[in-house]
């Protein structure tokens, strides 16, 4: 099993819905991010949070919002989609020690 | 905040010749430059990496070296092989709000 699951991996929606992706980790970490991808921007930052009571803004929090319901637990919300929010969203946990990051897999999200 | 400059954004050599790809970044205070790796349909994973208290880092094919004064650095892949075939994203960082990326280099080994 992955150390680091996303859920779900593909969604396609319409705009004005609300959308959760879910992310959960076996790692034991404290660290956890939700990062985004577009074609030749790279990882740009969502939200990221230290512990269950820490929330932080990212490079590009506006239209996301999160909720870190436990250690392990990680969740991303768009409460009113729009189509530029269509992207590969991605979760990660970090070892607080080194700094590395650990990836899931990725949630393509698609808003029409 | 930091500002990471990747080049270049896709990059074709020949199966068995080496590969650089480099970096540039503007917080003099980021002290964490790791280097990963995203095969199709993956999440990213952690490579190679060095800090700023060391000016290369080599791990068989794959090295890094890192010039603070010119605030740069590089990933360098010898022999390379077709499953070095990926995106690479350079990042740096070691401040509380985590990493910054570069906009990664698409690497094709032709064969």
């Amino acid at each position: 099993d992955a150390d680091v699951t996303q859920t779900p991996r593909n969604r396609i929606t319409k705009t004005g819905k609300r959308i959760m992706l879910e992310c959960s980790q076996t790692k034991g970490h404290d660290r956890m991010y939700w990062y985004r991808q577009d074609p030749g921007l790279g990882l740009q930052l969502i939200y990221y949070s230290f512990d269950v009571k820490d929330i932080n803004k990212g490079e590009i929090s506006d239209g996301y919002s999160v909720s870190r319901q436990a250690q392990a637990k990680f969740s991303l919300s768009l409460e009113s989609a729009i189509p530029n929010q269509t992207a590969l969203y991605f979760c990660a946990t970090s070892d607080s020690n080194t700094g590395e990051l650990f990836f899931g897999e990725g949630s393509r999200l698609t808003v029409l | 905040g930091e500002n990471v400059e990747q080049h270049p954004s896709t990059l074709s050599v020949q199966e068995g010749d080496s590969a650089v790809i480099k970096c540039t970044y503007s917080d003099s205070a980021s002290n964490y430059f790791p280097w990963y790796k995203q095969e199709l349909g993956k999440g990213p994973q952690l490579i190679i990496d060095i800090r700023s208290n060391v000016g290369e880092k080599k791990d068989q094919r794959i090295a890094v070296t890192l010039n603070k004064t010119a605030k740069h650095f590089s990933l360098h892949i010898t022999e390379t092989q077709p499953e070095d075939s990926a995106v690479y994203f350079c990042a740096c960082g070691g401040g509380a709000d985590g990493l910054t990326f570069g906009k990664g280099t698409h690497l094709i080994i032709q064969p």
